[in-house]
C-alpha cells in the first residue's frame, strides 16, 4: 500500500537553529499537508499546499516556517529559528483529491532544547 | 475554538464487547467526517469516514453513525479486539475538491481488557 515517507524519524536541535523536515508523498497525490501535534494535545493543521503555492495556513504557521517541494517529489518544512515550544510531532500528509484517501506520515518528532 | 470535541478521554472496554466512541461538532459547514486510530510514535491511520448525506456506514468491524440535527457522531467497534487499544481521533472537514484541511478532536484513548 502506497505511504507517505517522513524523515528524520526524531530530530534534536538547539533554540534559533534551523530546521528541515522531509516528506515524501504519495506519488499521484496532488494535495500535500502539514499537522503537528504537540504532546497530550490535538493534531493540528499548519498548512495546505497545491499546484506549488500555499493554499492555506493556520496562525500556527508564522513567518518563521516555510514549505516547499523542490524536486517534484520532496515535500519539506523548513522552521528558520526555532522555539522551544515548537518541540511536537510533525506529520505530513497528502490526498488525491479529497479528504478521502488523507494519508499520513508517521511522523517526525522535534525536539528543541 | 474547539470545533470538534471528544468528551471522553479515556474509554475501557473488555474483549468481544461493544466500544462507542463519540464526537460532537460545533461548525455547521462541515460535512465529511474521519475517524483516525493512532499508536504512539506513528501517523494517524484512516479507520472509517462518513459523508454529511449519510447517517451511518460500515467497514467490518466499524461503524460511524452521523446525526446531523444534534451535530454528532459516533464510532462502534464490534466486537472489540486487543489490538483496538489505541488513541482515536474524529476529524471533521468541508469538501472543497481538494485542499480539505481536517480539524481533529482531542482523542480518546480505547484501552480493550483481554
Amino acid at each position: 500500500e502506497p505511504e507517505v515517507t517522513q524523515t528524520p524519524s526524531h530530530q534534536v536541535t538547539q533554540m534559533g537553529q534551523e530546521v528541515i523536515l522531509r516528506c515524501v508523498p504519495i506519488s499521484n497525490h496532488l494535495y500535500f499537508y502539514w499537522y503537528r501535534q504537540i504532546l497530550g494535545q490535538k493534531v493540528e493543521f499548519l498548512v495546505s499546499f497545491y499546484n506549488n503555492e500555499i493554499s492555506e495556513k493556520s496562525e500556527i504557521f508564522d513567518d518563521q516556517f516555510s514549505v516547499e517541494r523542490p524536486d517534484g517529489s520532496n515535500f519539506t518544512l523548513k522552521i528558520r529559528s526555532t522555539k522551544l515550544e515548537d518541540s511536537a510531532m510533525y506529520f505530513c500528509a497528502s490526498t488525491a483529491a479529497t479528504a478521502y484517501g488523507y494519508t499520513f506520515g508517521s511522523g517526525t518528532r522535534l525536539t528543541v532544547v | 475554538d474547539q470545533q470538534v470535541k471528544q468528551n471522553s478521554p479515556s474509554l475501557s472496554v473488555q474483549e468481544g464487547r461493544i466500544s462507542i466512541l463519540n464526537c460532537d461538532y460545533t461548525n455547521s459547514m462541515f460535512d465529511y467526517f474521519l475517524w483516525y486510530k493512532k499508536y504512539p510514535a506513528e501517523g494517524p491511520t484512516f479507520l472509517i469516514s462518513i459523508s454529511s448525506i449519510k447517517d451511518k456506514n460500515e467497514d467490518g468491524r466499524f461503524t460511524v453513525f452521523l446525526n446531523k440535527s444534534a451535530k454528532h457522531l459516533s464510532l462502534h467497534i464490534v466486537p472489540s479486539q486487543p489490538g483496538d487499544s489505541a488513541v482515536y481521533f474524529c476529524a471533521a472537514t468541508t469538501t472543497n475538491f481538494g485542499n480539505e484541511k481536517l480539524t481533529f478532536g482531542t482523542g480518546t484513548r480505547l484501552t480493550i481488557i483481554p
